[in-house]
């Protein structure tokens, strides 16, 4: 079975600054996407950024950025230009691509804290 | 509609009480998924619907968990004699299928035991 990690329960970064969230998976399969979910106070889960695993290139969605290490299983979010509204928890998530009806795997969260 | 509806928004309930929670998912989204948040946890998978087939329920912790859906409308899940254990933030989500487009979560029913 799929396993997601995430190894910092919480982070706190200052405003304007750049902060990075880890996340490392467990996988057989070659096929797969990732993702980052963001969960506000509202706690409505919201789509951050996704990174299908066939994709040397990591992805990019304005200030948030990844970087995919498939041989290592890693798959970081890098927010740059922290802003107040970032604050969060966030969540890694891992589907296949080869059992596409499989459901999302998610890791334990991150809560990030931005600091004014 | 226009976004993946959940209610009843929080529930305080006493032990042993059974409990329904609602989620209507976003018009046109044949895929609809149930997950349990605990406090400080991830995401749990509970239970999936796909249209009319039959439900993924691999995820379920126990019978006294069951859900419900008919065609592609509404789902109910149904919590029966309720433990402490099951306090947790009930997630619903939709997608186009299971197998494609992006997946749309709603904002969660709050379920406390007492």
């Amino acid at each position: 079975a799929q396993t997601v990690t995430q190894s910092q329960p919480e982070m706190s970064v200052q405003e304007a600054e750049t902060v990075t969230l880890s996340c490392t998976y467990d996988t057989s399969e070659s096929d797969y996407y990732l993702f980052w979910y963001k969960q506000p106070p509202s706690r409505q889960m919201i789509l951050v950024i996704r990174q299908e695993a066939y994709k040397q290139q990591n992805a990019t969605e304005n200030r948030f950025s990844v970087n995919f290490q498939k041989a290592a299983k890693s798959f970081s979010l890098k927010i740059s230009d922290s802003q107040l509204g970032d604050a969060a928890m966030y969540f890694c998530a891992y589907r296949s691509a080869i059992r596409g009806n499989t459901p999302l795997v998610f890791g334990k969260g991150t809560r990030l804290s931005v600091i004014a | 509609g226009a976004g993946v509806s959940q209610s009843p928004s929080n529930k305080v309930t006493e032990k042993g009480k059974d409990v329904e929670l609602r989620c209507d998912p976003i018009s046109g989204h044949t895929a609809l998924y149930w997950y349990r948040q605990r406090l400080g946890q991830g995401l749990e998978f509970l239970i999936y619907f796909q249209g009319n087939s039959a439900p993924d329920k691999s995820g379920l912790p126990s019978d006294r968990f069951s859900a419900e859906r008919t065609g592609e409308s509404v789902s109910t899940l149904t919590i029966q004699r309720t433990q402490q254990e099951d306090s947790a933030v009930y997630l619903c989500a939709s997608r186009l299928t299971v197998y494609t487009g992006e997946l749309f979560f709603g904002e969660g029913s709050r379920l406390t035991v007492l």
